[in-house]
């Protein structure tokens, strides 16, 4: 199954300001999906990123929020715009699984808005 | 989507089976049953999957019954370290694009008492 690496692993921001996350595959997938996870929580989809289109936002979720890049088949971001502390979160990346294996996550990043 | 229903939490002794029961009534013909589990502070983990048939890997074993309304996963011999939260997600569709996705319940705290 794919290796996934996402960065930075946690980080504090100041309110108003912009977060981007990224991920990045050890090999070529062409679907990659966004989680949100809340303090105590499950996990809630953001987007699906498909490299060459458009990421298509789950209810309750915007680009303007969310802006997401799929620049090739191994690499997205995810950025967090306009911080609050109601973004506090953990977020994660995902891919489809490949050759009947699960879907793969990465290890998340620790979102803290002050 | 089905929707899962599970019990918020359970406790079993180490070195004992636990067994996980999810519930899964409206699943379409489809649709497959998977399992994942995330540890505290990590991303989630993919334990197993599969559709009607029971299967078995090196970490569990699912069992579906006929109807394919529920399912059980099993830890045969439980560890300390089987402690974590494990959610029964039935695969569906979603977005404008109707790319494969998974949409996590609220899971199963289980905790290996020792």
């Amino acid at each position: 199954s794919a290796v996934i690496s996402q960065k930075p692993s946690r980080d504090i921001c100041q309110r108003g300001t912009s977060l981007t996350i990224q991920c990045q595959v050890d090999s070529q997938v062409t679907m990659m999906f966004w989680y949100r996870q809340q303090p105590g929580q499950s996990l809630t989809l953001i987007a699906t990123a498909n490299q060459g289109s458009e990421a298509t936002y789950e209810s309750g979720f915007v680009i303007d929020k969310f802006p997401i890049s799929r620049p090739n088949l191994t690499f997205s971001t995810l950025t967090v715009s306009n911080m609050s502390p109601e973004d506090s979160s953990i977020y994660l990346c995902s891919v489809a699984p490949s050759g009947g294996n699960g879907y793969t996550f990465g290890s998340g990043t620790r979102l803290t808005v002050v | 989507d089905a929707k899962t229903t599970q019990p918020p939490s359970m406790d079993c002794a180490e070195g004992r089976a636990a067994n996980l029961p999810c519930n899964h009534s409206t699943i379409s013909g489809n649709e497959y049953v998977y399992w994942y589990r995330q540890i505290h502070s990590q991303g989630p983990q993919y334990i197993i999957h599969g559709l009607k048939n029971n299967e078995t890997n090196e970490m569990a074993s699912l069992i579906i019954t006929e109807d394919r309304k529920s399912s059980t996963l099993i830890l045969p011999h439980a560890t300390l370290r089987d402690t974590a939260v494990y959610y029964c997600i039935v695969r569906g569709l979603g977005g404008q694009t109707g790319a494969n996705n998974l949409f996590f319940g609220t899971g199963t705290r289980l905790t290996v008492i020792p």
